[in-house]
């Protein structure tokens, strides 16, 4: 099956600093992806939408400014949390969907990337 | 828009006990469906998906599942359970209207006993 990146799978940063997390696709193209967001012991929260080349769409209640997400090539999302505080930690997970074709209802997920703000 | 309801937060079971995860939603549109798995710490496995056809799919790991639009429900099963099916299932539904947003339900740990 296709294969989806995200580095780092750990971080572990200060509070105020900014902290980038990538999603790669490693042997198909995706036209979008998607961002969740896991607390610990639930489910995950859709946070964005990302299209390559146009501006994420974002759920109601997640913050823009907060949660940068650039989807600058058909192989690579970004999410940057900005000004990171305790209350970020989390376990943020991207999936990336197949570009072309029909919809074949399939997602593929990356590992995931646990996030703790200091 | 659509919704996911895991009634069951927990479900234990005996190794080689039948398992049954409960997954019911609720949309305005037709839907398509899905179950993951999570081990802890990592990210999502597909098991199985209905999109259309066949109301009842076959997926990983010994696991099928049964689309019953009457009852908007979509339960997993499977006939023997195994020490290595202990993890989160989470139930995910998105609808037909291209959008290709998931939502998932609250998830079930799926606990196996000796």
């Amino acid at each position: 099956g296709a294969v989806v990146s995200q580095h780092p799978s750990r971080v572990i940063c200060k509070s105020g600093t900014s902290v980038k997390i990538e999603c790669r696709s490693l042997d198909f193209q995706a036209t979008t992806m998607f961002w969740y967001r896991q607390f610990p012991k639930q489910s995950l929260m859709l946070m964005a939408t990302s299209n390559e080349g146009s501006k994420a769409t974002y759920e109601q209640g997640v913050e823009k400014d907060k949660f940068l997400i650039n989807h600058a090539s058909l192989t690579l999302s970004t999410l940057t949390v900005t000004s990171a505080h305790p209350e970020d930690s989390s376990f943020y997970i991207c999936s990336a969907l197949t570009s072309g074709g029909a919809y074949t209802g399939e997602l593929f997920f990356g590992e995931g990337s646990r996030l703790t703000v200091l | 828009a659509q919704s996911v309801t895991q009634l069951d937060s927990q479900v234990p079971v005996f190794e080689e006990a039948p398992v049954e995860l409960r997954c019911n939603y609720s949309s305005s549109v037709s839907v398509y469906l899905f179950w993951y798995v999570q081990y802890p710490n990592q990210g999502l496995q597909l098991l199985l998906k209905y999109l259309s056809g066949s109301t009842l799919v076959k997926g990983i790991n010994g696991f099928e599942a049964e689309f019953k639009k009457s009852e908007t429900s979509f339960h997993l099963t499977k006939p023997s359970a195994h020490m290595s099916d202990a993890a989160e299932y989470f139930c995910a539904v998105s609808g037909r209207d291209s959008s290709y947003k998931l939502i998932f339900g609250s998830g079930t740990r799926l606990l196996v006993r000796p």
